[in-house]
């Protein structure tokens, strides 16, 4: 059964700081990997989408990267800002297509004005 | 706009009565899905439908019931059988046409049951 998990599950950092947020999962036969922002208590956004062929995906200061083979996952955010105080959640795809995805627990960041 | 919407935002009820979330899309998505969060559990999966008429059951399906009569609507029953129904419960869509799968959420439903 596929597992995912997040390192670290909290982070605190000053404003201006590059950093990463990593994610593992147990069984690298994934179909995607998908990034996602939750403010708190509300819904997920989706941040950036890495399908299984891909090695990396970008979005202005956010870059996610791939390595099926190894089963991780980082996103990388660069120059953060107090507005990228969130929980960020990462999430993979079995290949079966249509078939829901397993979360890690997330990493709660706080970025510290 | 397109989009997802979950009605209502906060939800009480008493333990023993079942209650019935709405879940609506416009995306014009095929699959559509059911969420639960848990703190520090992060989501897991309770129901998802590929189809109008045919739905599967997730990781949690013990004692919550859906049906999927139309495309655009995926509500879900918590029946007075699940034994921990306190909970944020976050509705889904994905595309299946296209090849991607990215998946869209709504802005999600706080159940709780005392």
């Amino acid at each position: 059964k596929q597992e995912v998990t997040q390192i670290p599950a909290a982070l605190s950092v000053p404003e201006g700081e590059n950093l990463v947020l990593n994610c593992s999962f147990t069984d690298s036969a994934i179909y995607n990997l998908q990034w996602f922002r939750q403010d708190p208590g509300k819904g997920l956004t989706s941040l950036l989408l890495i399908q299984s062929s891909q090695r990396e995906q970008t979005s202005g200061r956010l870059n996610a990267s791939l390595d099926k083979s190894s089963g991780r996952s980082t996103l990388y955010i660069a120059a953060s800002q107090p507005g990228d105080s969130a929980t960020y959640l990462c999430a993979v795809r079995q290949p079966r297509g249509a078939d829901g995805l397993t979360f890690g627990k997330g990493t709660h960041l706080i970025i510290q004005p | 706009d397109g989009g997802i919407t979950q009605s209502p935002k906060y939800l009480f009820r008493k333990e023993g009565q079942n209650v019935t979330l709405s879940c609506e899309q416009n995306l014009n998505h095929d699959a559509m899905y059911w969420y639960r969060q848990d703190p520090g559990q992060g989501l897991r999966l309770i129901y998802y439908s590929q189809i109008v008429n045919d739905f599967q059951k997730g990781d949690i399906a013990e004692g919550y019931s859906v049906s999927r009569e139309k495309k655009e609507s995926f509500p879900l029953t918590v029946t007075s059988a699940q034994k921990n129904p306190t909970a944020f419960y976050l509705c889904a869509s994905t595309p299946t046409s296209g090849g991607t799968y990215e998946q869209y959420f709504g802005p999600g439903t706080r159940l709780t049951v005392t």
